[in-house]
Parts: C-alpha cells; structure tokens; sequence
C-alpha cells in the first residue's frame, strides 16, 4: 500500500534551518510528483510547491520561494523539504502529499522557537 | 492567485441531515476542484477529485458538482465520523491553492 512517511518534529532556532524528509513506499516514486504543503495551527492549507522526483524539476509559490528547497533522492525514494532563516510565521505542520494528493504524510511539526 | 472561498465557515448538523457545502473559484476553473476532508489531528483525505469524480474507498454518501466557479460537495445522511473540516483545492493554475474550509460540526 502506498506510504509516505515524514520525518519527527523539529524545533528550531529563529535564523536556523531545518530539513524535513518524506520517504515514499508502495509506489514508483520518479512517476509522480511530490507536492508541499503547510498548515499553520488553527489554519487552513498553504502549497509550497512540487518536485517531479525523475527529473529534479520544481515549481515553488512565489510566497515560499525564498523560503524553501524542494530535492528529492531516487535511491531512497525521498522526498526532501529545507526551510531557511526561520522566524515565528514558520511554525506550523508541513505535509508532503503524493500521487496528485491522492496521498498524504503524517506531516511533521516545525516549531520555531528561542 | 486564484482565489477560493468556501461558505459557511461553520455548519451545524444533526447525524442524518444531508448538507452541502459551497465553493467559488475567483475565476473560471473548468472542473479542476478537489475536495479533501481533515479531522482534528489528521492529515487531509482525498474525498472529490475534478468536481464529482468519486476516489475509491470514499463512502458514496459523498458527491461533488459543479464547473466553472460554482463547486458543492453534498453530503448525503451526515454521520458522525463526517465531523470536521472540508477544503477545496483548485489545480487549473499555478499556485496551487485550497478555500478557506467549512467546519462540520454536531448541533
């Protein structure tokens, strides 16, 4: 069956990064595109963005362009997701969804706190 | 953007009564609208694909219609484990992007 699990919760410093993982199983990993979403709490969805695992090709929201950097690993069947310069406004749930939604992570929550 | 709004924020049922929760897109989106449903605590499940497409393991309870800007998602005899959030999601453009949700709640 398919799967898609995400790495355990960060927290972070403001001004640090993190680097969060979603490992894909049950499925050809480089035939579909691994999307990127956040959800701060109490709040509804964000997309980030999208990484075509076969080719390393990504589209990213304007918004989170700065912000993020989607790479993917074929060996591994991982998706990855790093976020820089990290303030409050990023603390939130981050989800990686596969197989045009179809299927989601667990999420994984980033806390960015002193 | 295009931008989605979703109406009521907040519907208040009693298990059994049908609803049907809105969606309009800020501009024309042909049938590219999906709706997912999230329970406190859990990440978002694929109900709707392309407005009324069903998605395999989804009780037939559930239905979409719709085109252009106009979307529903119609639930037919609530039960209680239908208690939650509902967004839509359009993918007609870049960025992607999900209404603001309806939450479904117990009266």
């Amino acid at each position: 069956q398919v799967q898609l699990q995400q790495s355990a919760a960060e927290l972070a410093r403001p001004g640090a990064s993190v680097k969060m993982s979603c490992k894909a199983s049950g499925y050809t990993f480089t035939s579909y595109t691994m999307h990127w979403v956040k959800q701060r709490p109490g709040q509804g969805l964000e997309w980030i963005g999208y990484i075509n695992p076969s080719s390393g090709y990504t589209e990213y929201n304007q918004k989170f362009k700065d912000k993020t950097t989607l790479t993917a690993d074929k060996s591994s069947s991982t998706a990855y997701m790093q976020l820089s310069s990290l303030t409050s406004e990023d603390s939130a749930v981050y989800y990686c969804a596969g197989i045009t939604f179809a299927y989601w992570g667990q999420g994984t929550l980033v806390t960015v706190s002193a | 953007d295009i931008v989605l709004t979703q109406s009521p924020a907040t519907l208040s049922v009693t298990p059994g009564d049908s609803v049907s929760l809105s969606c309009r897109a800020s501009q024309s989106i042909s049938n590219n609208l999906h709706w997912y449903q999230q329970k406190s605590h859990e990440s978002p499940r694929l109900l709707i694909k392309y407005a009324s497409q069903s998605i395999s393991g989804i009780p037939s309870r559930f239905s979409g219609s719709g085109s252009g800007t106009d979307f529903t998602l119609s639930i037919n005899s609530v039960e209680t484990e239908d208690f939650g959030m509902y967004f839509c999601q359009q993918s007609n453009s870049w960025p992607r992007t999900f209404g603001g949700g309806t939450k479904l709640e117990i009266k």
